[in-house]
């Protein structure tokens, strides 16, 4: 089946805009995370849902970083007032929680520049 | 509060010789901990992870990694290396719990596979 999909791939934005990131978990699958890789770094958890619901956003850096599941399965990320420092790969994971260890499948991430 | 570290930023080896990746974790409580392989433009894909269960544990491609508690370590090796494997290799903690589980990051090594 389809695996995790994130849009768009690529990303350029001008400083001070707002941007979306939209993600499409796996069929089913209950949870969903939000990492964000900065270049040559290891992914970073921004947030996690259980549905729609939003259990965890310590992970968010400021006020600008907005995320949403209204449904339980899309989500999106939108980042307002885009800065310099937002530059970075944003990833997506869902996972269909059952055990105690659910494995996270990944998105493509994606690709955030803010000139 | 968990992390783990990843001892080496860059390894090279030779294709047909064996290949080690050291990790060494930190944790408050009884982890999960992973590896994740990532390619150039692809997502994170699991490789293994260890449960609690057999401290040696087998992933995919010939990969596996034993768990050391006394040592506080997760290094993956593999006998063999192959062209393919060149990547960045993550190594990833987790608290054993069901659901939402966080996943902490290492800062990654890059796998050079040379001829």
């Amino acid at each position: 089946g389809a695996g995790v999909s994130q849009s768009p791939r690529y990303k350029v934005a001008k400083r001070g805009q707002d941007v979306a990131l939209r993600c499409d978990p796996i069929s089913g699958h209950v949870s969903l995370f939000w990492y964000q890789q900065a270049l040559g770094q290891g992914p970073e958890f921004l947030t996690y849902f259980q549905n729609e619901a939003q259990l965890d956003k310590s992970g968010l850096p400021s006020d600008r970083f907005f995320a949403e599941r209204p449904e339980g399965s899309v989500s999106t990320l939108k980042i307002q007032r885009t800065q310099q420092e937002d530059s970075a790969v944003y990833l997506c994971a869902s996972s269909l929680p059952g055990g105690l260890t659910d494995t996270q499948y990944f998105g493509p991430g994606t690709r955030l520049t803010v000139l | 509060a968990q992390s783990v570290t990843q001892l080496d930023s860059h390894v090279s080896v030779s294709e047909g010789t064996p290949v080690l990746l050291r990790c060494n974790y930190s944790s408050s409580y009884s982890p999960s901990l992973f590896w994740y392989v990532q390619h150039p433009n692809k997502g994170l894909q699991l490789l293994l992870k260890y449960t609690s269960a057999a401290t040696l544990v087998k992933g995919i491609n010939g990969f596996e990694a034993e768990f050391k508690k006394s040592e506080t370590s997760f290094h993956l090796t593999k006998p063999s290396a192959h062209m393919s494997d060149a990547a960045e290799y993550f190594c990833v903690v987790s608290p054993l719990t069901g659901g939402g589980n966080k996943l902490t990051f290492g800062t990654g090594t890059q796998l050079k596979v040379e001829l």
